[in-house]
């Protein structure tokens, strides 16, 4: 069974650009999280996608972030645009509902983003 | 607060030594709770499940306390490659992750 796949692992933009991350999760799995650990911090968490709804997406710190998840299969995460302090790494996690609760999240290897 | 404290660290153990973690959370609500370990630059991966009941697996013993709202791992006779992060982390819907305390098995 493949993992939580993330691309790209790895992405240094300008301040102002626009870059889009992406997620796809195990199949099977409804439940989509985005997570962000910046220097220094703990993960943070973002939003969390039940099939193509948003569930909570109390996390997201402001509206340069736009997250996407059509169909309910991959994920999308957009910053623009991108500022210094959007730097970190950010993590994708899935997981599948079972019953009156979830089983347990399994993450993705992570994007690093930098932002000069 | 934070909604899930743990041990500041670090941590620098000998090999075969026991260390304890401590995590404890703020939302009297939390349903599931975790330990992930986190190894330098890698994705956070499960490490094991915390029940009311303690649970076992090897070396590993997890103890959650409902009442106390408290969280522990206690890893025994410690080796080499358990040097990671070991975060705790508390699950009500979304999963809320405490700060992480760094292990350094040394020889």
């Amino acid at each position: 069974e493949a993992g939580v796949t993330q691309f790209p692992s790895h992405s240094v933009i300008e301040k102002g650009q626009t870059v889009t991350l992406r997620c796809d999760p195990i199949s099977g799995h409804d439940n989509l999280y985005w997570y962000r650990r910046v220097m220094g911090k703990e993960i943070k968490f973002l939003l969390h996608f039940v099939k193509e709804s948003k569930q909570d997406e109390s996390g997201m710190p402001n509206n340069r972030f736009l997250a996407e998840r059509t169909g309910g299969t991959y994920s999308t995460l957009k910053v623009q645009p991108a500022e210094l302090e959007d730097s970190g790494v950010y993590f994708c996690a899935s997981s599948r509902v079972q019953g009156a609760g979830d089983t347990e999240a399994f993450f993705g290897q992570g994007t690093r983003l930098t932002v000069v | 607060r934070k909604e899930v404290e743990q041990d500041p660290g670090p941590f620098n153990v000998p090999e075969g030594a026991t260390v304890a973690f401590n995590c404890t959370y703020s939302n009297s609500a939390s349903q599931s709770f975790f330990w992930y370990r986190q190894d330098c630059r890698k994705e956070p991966k499960l490490l094991m499940s915390v029940y009311s009941s303690g649970n076992e697996d090897g070396r590993f013993t997890a103890q959650l306390n409902r009442a106390s709202q408290y969280i522990s791992l206690l890893i025994r006779d410690s080796k080499l490659s358990d040097s990671a992060t070991y975060l705790c982390v508390v699950k009500r819907g979304k999963s809320t992750f405490g700060d992480g305390t760094t292990l350094t098995v040394k020889p």
